[in-house]
């Protein structure tokens, strides 16, 4: 069966520091792959999606990146972090550009002072 | 641009009621609608919804899409303490699943004992 790991679990950072969260998927090739951001009194909002190794769409304009270097391998980074980039960061798989269920690991909690 | 708008936004009611939670969907090119399930972290896939009129049951919980008027219902019966939770509503970006899921805002349901 398929299970994807995120971590960390929390973190809690300064303004102005980098970032890096990691999220892989086992038991699977070829997944897409998500990250989504939900902020205090806000839905899910998408942020990147994967197909492939080294090929990233961005949904929103920021100042996090992301990026997919192993197959079951996904990244999401910044260089400076802002207040406004505190909330819960979820990582997301589906089986192929088919299948609109997603499955969502269990979440990095950041918080930006 | 596609939109999801649930309601009620929270929704506080006795062990053993029944609750009905509402989401309605604007998108440009209907493929499916999804609700999901989010007590502390990750949410949780729950059913996934393509066919107008046709339920969809698992246990107390129920789902019904109506593709003509937009929107979907999900229904919890006999509830319990277990079923407090955010429940999210989603439908895939306009590129299909692969392009993400946009979500509702979800509704806060808590159930008292």
């Amino acid at each position: 069966s398929q299970t994807i790991h995120q971590w960390p679990a929390t973190l809690v950072q300064p303004v102005g520091s980098p970032l890096s969260l990691e999220c892989t998927v086992e038991g699977t090739s070829n997944p897409n792959l998500y990250w989504y951001r939900q902020a205090a009194g806000r839905g899910l909002q998408l942020l990147f999606y994967s197909i492939g190794i080294g090929q990233i769409s961005s949904e929103v304009p920021q100042n996090l990146s992301a990026s997919r270097p192993q197959d079951r391998q996904f990244i999401l980074s910044s260089k400076k972090l802002l207040l406004s980039d505190s909330g819960f960061y979820l990582c997301a798989w589906t089986r192929d550009r088919l299948t609109d269920t997603q499955y969502f690991g269990p979440g990095t909690r950041l918080t930006v002072l | 641009e596609d939109k999801v708008v649930q309601s009620p936004l929270s929704l506080v009611v006795h062990e053993g009621d029944t609750v009905t939670l509402n989401c309605s969907y604007e998108v440009t090119n209907f493929r499916s609608l999804l609700w999901y399930k989010q007590e502390k972290k990750a949410p949780t896939f729950l059913f996934m919804l393509t066919s107008s009129g046709i339920e969809k049951k698992s246990g107390r919980l129920s789902s019904i899409l109506d593709k003509k008027e937009l929107f979907s219902i999900l229904n919890i019966t006999a509830t319990q303490t277990g079923d407090s939770a955010i429940y999210l509503c989603a439908v895939p970006l306009v590129g299909g699943g692969a392009d993400g899921l946009t979500f509702g805002k979800g509704t806060h349901l808590i159930i008292q004992p």
